[in-house]
């Protein structure tokens, strides 16, 4: 059973318009992760959520914003998607911080397309 | 800040053949070290993880890891590979420290065993 559930697996937008992703979990965890993958690089952090406190990573553009209305759900909106957005967007899950070793659970990802 | 190279990009196997994929990091400090894998049309999966004690780590479906500290390594083995180990492998280190540190990945190693 699915436990980091993404949805759409395919996502395209148009250049400058407005795209949001979500992200749900039944795991319960305190802690749900964004992370960009761009083809043949690495998974990137954006940003992650403990609990209700948001965190961004110092790089990530003023572009990317995201949201945690409760525990099994957070959204990652793009507001004005350039080309060079064009992305796996991963969410994870951890039950606490990762300052121990802690495992993600990870989702199947959102290929998202810009046109 | 932390780094992971990963410096095999594409690797080829006959099945029964045995595997050792690289992994380097470079951070001076104590750290957790992963490796996670992601099968064709799958989500990211933990395959084996270190954080203390003895170096050599054992993982699922026969694979084990060894950290060696002096050589900020830590290689992925596996003896005799089958078809079903054809994946993505992404090795990823996490420094410990008081608060959050996020989990940095390597480029991943898409390795293809041919039956």
């Amino acid at each position: 059973d699915a436990m980091v559930i993404q949805n759409p697996r395919y996502q395209v937008t148009q250049f400058g318009k407005p795209v949001t992703l979500s992200c749900s979990q039944t795991l319960n965890h305190n802690v749900m992760y964004w992370y960009q993958q761009k083809s043949s690089q690495a998974p990137k952090l954006l940003f992650h959520y403990y609990d209700k406190d948001f965190n961004n990573e110092a790089d990530t553009p003023d572009n990317f914003q995201s949201r945690r209305p409760n525990t099994s759900f957070c959204f990652l909106d793009i507001r004005s998607p350039g080309l060079g957005d064009a992305a796996m967007y991963l969410c994870a899950t951890s039950r606490d911080r990762q300052a121990t070793n802690e495992k993600l659970f990870f989702g199947s990802g959102t290929q998202l397309s810009v046109l | 800040a932390q780094s992971v190279s990963q410096h095999n990009h594409h690797v080829i196997l006959s099945e029964a053949a045995s595997l050792e994929l690289g992994c380097n990091y470079s951070y001076g400090g104590t750290v957790n070290l992963f490796w996670y894998v992601q099968y064709p049309g799958q989500h990211l999966q933990l395959l084996l993880k270190y954080f203390s004690g003895d170096p050599l780590v054992k993982g699922i479906k026969g694979f084990e890891a060894e950290f060696i500290k002096s050589k900020f390594s830590f290689n992925l083995r596996k003896p005799s590979v089958q078809w079903s180990d054809t994946a993505e492998y992404f090795c990823a280190v996490n420094a410990r420290a008081t608060g959050f540190q996020k989990l940095v990945f390597g480029t991943g190693t898409r390795l293809l065993v041919s039956p």
